[in-house]
């Protein structure tokens, strides 16, 4: 079946600790996404990739990193350098806007982060 | 950025009731979606629609692209149509979706 994994789906970091966390799809999409969710809240975006090998800051990449070397794979790593890094994580696919087509997103089961 | 405000934020219905649920956005976009989030969290594509109106089952949804808004018909709710819906939009000087704060909906039996 096509779609979006995202692995753990439960994660446990303690403070000052990196972790990183795995999106990976076979959909053949070009882009993806990173989103972070606060409880009660929408999503907001961390980092998006739309070719690979190339990503670009969303609205709050401060503290984490990403990087794209293939088409089916766009890991999140949450650094230590991100203060309250205690959040929900969805990652989504699409094919890029432009490329002809729909550019509709489809997203992943996430992963819960909790820093202990 | 542009602006994504989703009303009303919460919304408790009777099993049967039908209801709308409203997005307006400050921009011009290219692309909208409506998303019900579940209770474990998932995201559901409900409907891709930057204009125009589409309808699938008991939902449908109209984008007046002109006017910057979006509505979302439920009808005849059930109890598992209860969860979170969203609204998220991608505007034409941005690749990904601005999300709005989204739509508390409960459905009592």
């Amino acid at each position: 079946d096509g779609g979006i994994t995202q692995s753990p789906k439960y994660l446990f970091r303690k403070e000052g600790q990196n972790v990183t966390l795995s999106c990976e799809q076979n959909l053949n999409h070009d882009a993806m996404y990173w989103y972070r969710q606060d409880p009660g809240q929408g999503l907001r975006l961390i980092y998006y990739s739309q070719i690979v090998n190339d990503f670009q800051k969303g609205d709050i990449a401060e503290g984490y990193s990403v990087s794209r070397e293939k088409k089916e794979s766009f890991p999140l790593t949450v650094t230590s350098a991100q203060k309250n890094p205690t959040a929900f994580y969805l990652c989504a696919s699409s094919i890029p806007q432009g490329a002809g087509g729909q550019n509709e997103q489809f997203f992943g089961p996430g992963t819960r982060l909790t820093v202990l | 950025g542009i602006q994504v405000e989703q009303s009303p934020p919460d919304l408790i219905l009777q099993e049967g009731a039908n209801s709308t649920l409203r997005c307006n956005f400050s921009d011009s976009v290219n692309n909208l979606q409506w998303f019900h989030q579940n209770p474990w969290g998932q995201l559901i594509n409900l409907f891709y629609i930057p204009s125009g109106t589409k309808q699938n089952g008991r939902l449908s949804a109209t984008t007046v692209a002109t006017e910057r808004y979006s509505l979302l018909y439920i009808s005849s709710s059930q109890t598992t149509d209860s969860g979170v819906y969203f609204c998220a939009v991608v505007d034409t000087g941005r690749r990904a979706l601005t999300f709005g704060s989204g739509t508390r909906l409960q459905v009592q039996p």
